[in-house]
């Protein structure tokens, strides 16, 4: 079974610049995480959908970062513009309900994005 | 709001000796916990999870982890460390009822010299 996939896997932009992130689950996981890692430190969340709907979106910085979940499936998270303290990791991570182990995260690779 | 802590930012062992990592957890109730390991380069692989029953749990790689409700404590051991185990570790909570949110701590930094 395919695990999480994440694409680019690194990125380097310019500051202003505009910059997007894929990520497709696991089949048939209804959940998806994005979170931000910062260096020496843990992921920290900024959106989770259940299915297309986006249910905590809480910890994203609105001004400048948009996601979006159509079908359901795989998912597109957006930076624009970026800026220095963009600088991070990008993670993606599924979970299902379906499975009974809905607390149960797995994560993808990850897309290291450097802003200069 | 709950939290979790992982005292040790950076441990270095001898290949072949015992490890254990240390995570604490500020939670009213049972949470789930959860270790996972991070590669250089690489996401977050998911090494053992507790979320009832036997405190002692087993994962993957060898290791495995106690959940001791006294101290508020999971912590990660391992009897004879590989030089393939360095990496980053962390610790995660997720607060029941909050529907899977993944609190994580800042992660333990394992060297493993030959």
């Amino acid at each position: 079974e395919a695990g999480v996939v994440q694409s680019p896997r690194y990125k380097i932009i310019e500051k202003k610049q505009p910059v997007a992130f894929w990520c497709n689950p696991i089949s048939g996981h209804n959940t998806l995480y994005w979170y931000l890692q910062n260096l020496g430190q843990g992921p920290e969340l900024l959106i989770r959908y259940e299915n297309e709907e986006a249910v905590d979106d809480s910890q994203l910085p609105k001004d400048r970062f948009s996601a979006e979940r159509l079908k359901g499936v795989d998912s597109t998270l957006k930076i624009q513009p970026a800026e220095l303290g963009d600088s991070a990791v990008y993670l993606c991570a599924s979970s299902s309900f379906l499975a009974g182990d809905a607390d149960t995260q797995y994560f993808g690779p990850g897309t290291r994005l450097t802003v200069l | 709001a709950q939290s979790v802590t992982q005292p040790d930012i950076h441990i270095t062992v001898s290949e072949g000796a015992s490890l254990e990592l240390r995570c604490n957890y500020s939670y009213g109730a049972t949470p789930y916990l959860f270790w996972y390991v991070q590669s250089p380069g690489q996401g977050l692989q998911l090494l053992l999870k507790y979320f009832s029953g036997d405190t002692l749990v087993q994962g993957i790689k060898g290791f495995e982890a106690e959940f001791k409700r006294s101290q508020s404590s999971f912590n990660l051991r391992k009897p004879s460390v590989h030089w393939s185990d360095a990496a980053e570790y962390f610790c995660a909570v997720v607060h029941t009822g909050t529907a899977s949110k993944l609190t994580f701590g800042t992660g333990t930094r394992l060297q493993v010299t030959l």
